[in-house]
């Protein structure tokens, strides 16, 4: 089935500085990538919509310019936080919708800021 | 914009009851349901989803789901459930097809005691 491949599965960086999330679809051409960020024992929160080619589309309440998004081809899609402070650890999700039945995820990325 | 709510937040259940986990959603139009499932420390899994056709849908692990348009639910049931349900369960919602993200809700953490 389509997979989704994200790394790295976690990283630990210091406050400051700034961490790339790759998500890559292996199988299949993805159009259309999202990103999720799920604090502990929380639910997962969709912080932006990322399209290949264009400009992502970030939900209310999350900073474009702290959390840069690239999709410059149909199989890859990053996430950059930059400038990492301890309240953007978290875990980080990215989905895409292969088909029009269903959803596949990427592993996630846990990242703890010290 | 579309929300769901899951009414539980934390059920905790003897092995070998019946299970029920609300979910609700706001959402005039034509609507794509799932529930997934999260193990501590691993990743979403998917257990089902509603497109179309019969409501009641059935899904993985002996889970099923019965979608009630007129009261806007998607509720999960198990008849019986076991040691090794115990995880946090997720309903969530997109409206219709194309590239439209997951909606989750704020999820359910189920505690199944021996």
């Amino acid at each position: 089935g389509a997979v989704v491949s994200q790394h790295p599965s976690w990283v630990i960086c210091k406050s400051g500085t700034s961490v790339k999330i790759e998500c890559r679809s292996l199988d299949f051409q993805a159009t259309t990538m999202f990103w999720y960020r799920q604090f502990p024992k929380q639910s997962l929160m969709l912080m932006a919509t990322s399209n290949e080619g264009s400009k992502a589309t970030y939900e209310q309440g999350v900073e474009k310019d702290k959390f840069l998004i690239n999709h410059a081809s149909l199989t890859l899609s990053t996430l950059t936080v930059t400038s990492a402070h301890p309240e953007d650890s978290s875990f980080y999700i990215c989905s895409a919708r292969p088909l029009d039945s269903g959803y596949t995820f990427g592993s996630g990325t846990r990242l703890t800021v010290v | 914009a579309q929300s769901v709510s899951q009414h539980n937040h934390h059920v905790i259940l003897s092995e070998a009851a019946s299970l029920e986990l609300g979910c609700n959603y706001s959402y005039g139009g034509t609507v794509n349901l799932f529930w997934y499932v999260q193990y501590p420390g691993q990743h979403l899994q998917l257990l089902l989803k509603y497109f179309s056709g019969d409501p009641l849908v059935k899904g993985i692990k002996g889970f099923e789901a019965e979608f009630i348009k007129s009261k806007f639910s998607f509720n999960l049931r198990k008849p019986s459930v076991q040691w090794s349900d115990t995880a946090e369960y997720f309903c969530a919602v997109n409206a219709g097809s194309g590239n439209t993200p997951l909606v989750f809700g704020k999820g359910t953490r189920l505690s199944v005691i021996a």
